[in-house]
């Protein structure tokens, strides 16, 4: 079945710019999202982007795709600390019932 | 704004007890989810429901069974609770057309001793 795939933990400096990256296995698919979950909340959806874009830039955040290497990225500009979460990437499979499958989530720490 | 509702935050069942864990969403949603999330594992789909009364697996939907009587109710059942069933629990509600994101409630942590 489909992976994917992110780091688990990403440490940065408040002000600093994060990256938060993700991969996956199957190259169909039609939206591929980002979402924040804070501490003992739900998801929330950040952003989202068509696989056929390669950047989507919203504020502070900017989505890249790279097709071809099957990897997904959410830049995240002057992090604060309210940005402290996890981040989960999905991705919609083409043909399928609004079935997303996430990844294992990235814990971002941001420190003073 | 999208609401999705689940009844409780925290809940605590002993091992072979009948769990339910309700949902509800406001905004006329086709689609429902339900995923257990824990640490290391990210989300996994358990069952979703893209219609009244129709129901599908999802990829852990053993020991879980799920009922949708009504369109904004999506309801999780625990047939017969066990401690590897201790876990957050997350529901979702998503459109059939268009962008699709799904919509999140707060989480339901379920606790079995």
């Amino acid at each position: 079945g489909e992976d994917v795939e992110q780091s688990l933990f990403l440490s940065v400096r408040e002000g600093d710019s994060s990256v938060i990256n993700c991969t996956y296995t199957d190259s169909s698919s039609t939206y591929l999202y980002w979402y924040k979950q804070e501490p003992g909340a739900g998801l929330q959806l950040l952003t989202y982007i068509f696989s056929n874009m390669d950047m989507k830039q919203d504020q502070r955040l900017t989505v890249l795709l790279n097709k071809k290497d099957k990897h997904l990225s959410l830049r995240i500009a002057d992090t604060q600390t309210g940005d402290s979460a996890i981040y989960f990437c999905a991705k919609k499979e083409a043909g399928t019932a609004s079935k997303l499958t996430f990844g294992t989530g990235t814990r971002l720490q941001v420190t003073l | 704004d999208v609401k999705v509702t689940q009844s409780s935050r925290y809940l605590v069942k002993r091992t072979g007890e009948k769990v339910f864990l309700e949902c509800v969403q406001d905004m006329d949603h086709e689609n429902m989810f339900w995923y257990r999330q824990d640490p290391g594992l990210g989300l996994r789909l358990i069952y979703f429901s893209y219609d009244v009364k129709m129901k599908e697996k999802g990829d852990i939907p053993e020991g879980y069974s799920v009922s949708r009587e009504k369109k904004e109710r999506f309801s999780l059942i625990l047939e017969s609770a066990s401690t590897n069933q201790t876990s957050m629990y997350l529901c979702a509600s998503s459109t059939q057309t268009g962008v699709q994101p799904q919509h999140f409630g707060d989480g339901t942590r379920l606790s079995i001793l």
